[in-house]
């Protein structure tokens, strides 16, 4: 297996800019999700799919945030605006039913 | 709700001694997981190890054990004879019903 694949691994923006955050999860896994990582939030879950379909999205922040999994090897984390508050490592997982969380690498992402 | 507590924000160990990180953690439900993950400086969540609520046993990888006190709430990582590439940062994670909660991570440093 690749593991995760997520790109872009740095992103630098400016406030207002429309951001794009990709992942290609580990073929088979059904669960996908989407995490974001600060120093004084921590780990944070923001949404996550099962099979495609969105199950919680409940710690997405605002509406600015919208997340999707047109199938089953690709998803989107998309910010827009984005503010410089949104700077963060996100990450992405995917797991089988019962198995490990795999993560990728991380997006950091810089707002100016 | 599930929380995961870790209290020691950050902790230095000799090269060759043993460590214990703290967890303790929060939940109603019955069946859950336990997972240990390490975050070196690249940034990569590694699983270190797992345990089942269900199983008694502690669950053992190489140099890595757990001190899971059910009753307690408490799932303790234990390093044997550290390494130089131990030093991470070290997440608890309790997982319910598909959802991963990280602990807030302990800053571990190995020192030659």
């Amino acid at each position: 297996d690749a593991g995760v694949i997520q790109s872009p691994r740095h992103e630098v923006t400016e406030m207002g800019q429309e951001v794009t955050l990709r992942c290609k999860p580990i073929s088979g896994h059904d669960y996908l999700f989407w995490y974001r990582q600060t120093m004084m939030r921590g780990l944070e879950l923001l949404i996550y799919f099962n099979n495609n379909v969105p199950i919680d999205d409940s710690g997405m922040p605002e509406d600015r945030f919208s997340a999707k999994m047109p199938n089953a090897s690709f998803s989107t984390l998309k910010i827009q605006p984005s503010e410089p508050r949104d700077s963060a490592v996100y990450f992405c997982a995917s797991r089988r039913q019962g198995g490990e969380l795999f993560f990728g690498e991380g997006s950091r992402l810089t707002v100016l | 709700a599930q929380t995961v507590t870790q209290s020691q924000p950050e902790m230095s160990v000799q090269e060759a001694e043993t460590v214990t990180l703290s967890c303790t953690y929060d939940t109603s439900e019955s069946n859950y997981y336990l997972f240990w993950y390490k975050q070196p400086p690249s940034r990569q969540m590694i699983l270190v190890i797992r345990q089942e609520a269900y199983k008694q046993q502690n669950a053992t990888e190489n140099r890595f054990s757990v001190n899971f006190q059910k009753a307690a709430k408490s799932f303790s990582l234990k390093i044997s004879d550290s390494q130089l590439g131990d030093t991470a940062m070290y997440f608890c994670a309790l997982i319910v019903f598909n959802k991963f909660y990280f602990g807030s991570g302990t800053k571990l440093n190995v020192k030659p």
